[in-house]
């Protein structure tokens, strides 16, 4: 996939703790987005990002926030993980500055709240 | 109400048959991304549609701008093509937005 990776790729951890996620792109792509993905629900949007330090809620953002302090980085943060947290997450990026039509897909984590 | 519609949710069909999945969006968009998602995998692009008509193999998709319409089609369908294809559309501005997904399964 083209220059968009996500980290970690699995993660087990205890309820209550803190866990980041990270998205990094090496496409200089002007959106980053968190999605989520549940059975029955296909992928919704957490939060996203227009440009450094510009971000928004989705429609299931509570329990994370986020932060993009640079262009090719956008963090998802769990500040108190719950198991209604146990997912499958994506990240996407979209509006490029040459090709502005393009989106691109991580290949996504998979965190488990136990 | 999801801005992004697809339809059907879910599909059975047995192995050579033509298929046909479909989405709908509300408002205008800069392109629409057909998506594919092999269980337990990652999302992989397959088309990208900014207006007509394109073609990778067994596959084909098309947009109608006017009517805020595509199809997503596969002709003589094998077991290997199930998965969950999704329709993503990228409003003016570059937000992304998902429909619900379709759910393909092809049988021998």
């Amino acid at each position: 996939d083209a220059g968009i990776t996500q980290s970690p790729r699995h993660k087990v951890t205890e309820t209550g703790t803190p866990v980041t996620l990270r998205c990094h792109q090496t496409e200089n792509h002007r959106y980053m987005y968190w999605y989520r993905q549940d059975p029955g629900h296909g992928l919704r949007l957490i939060h996203y990002s227009y440009g450094v330090k510009d971000t928004d809620k989705g429609e299931v953002s509570d329990g994370y926030s986020v932060s993009r302090s640079k262009t090719e980085d956008f963090l998802l943060t769990l500040e108190s993980a719950t198991s209604s947290q146990t997912s499958v997450y994506f990240c996407a990026i979209s509006g490029g500055v040459t090709m502005n039509t393009e989106a691109f897909f991580g290949q996504g984590t998979r965190l488990t709240v136990v | 109400k999801n801005e992004v519609e697809q339809s059907p949710q879910n599909l059975t069909a047995q192995e050579g048959e033509f298929i046909t999945i479909n989405c709908s969006y509300s408002v205008g968009i800069s392109a629409l991304h057909w998506l594919q998602q092999h269980p337990g995998g990652g999302i992989v692009s397959l088309f990208m549609l900014s207006s007509g008509k394109k073609k990778h193999g067994r596959l084909i998709a098309t947009i109608n701008i006017q009517e805020k319409h595509s199809s997503l089609h596969i002709t003589a369908s094998h077991p290997r093509d199930s998965a969950v294809y999704i329709c993503a559309v990228l409003y003016w501005g570059s937000r992304l937005t998902f429909g619900e997904g379709t759910q393909l399964t092809v049988n021998p």
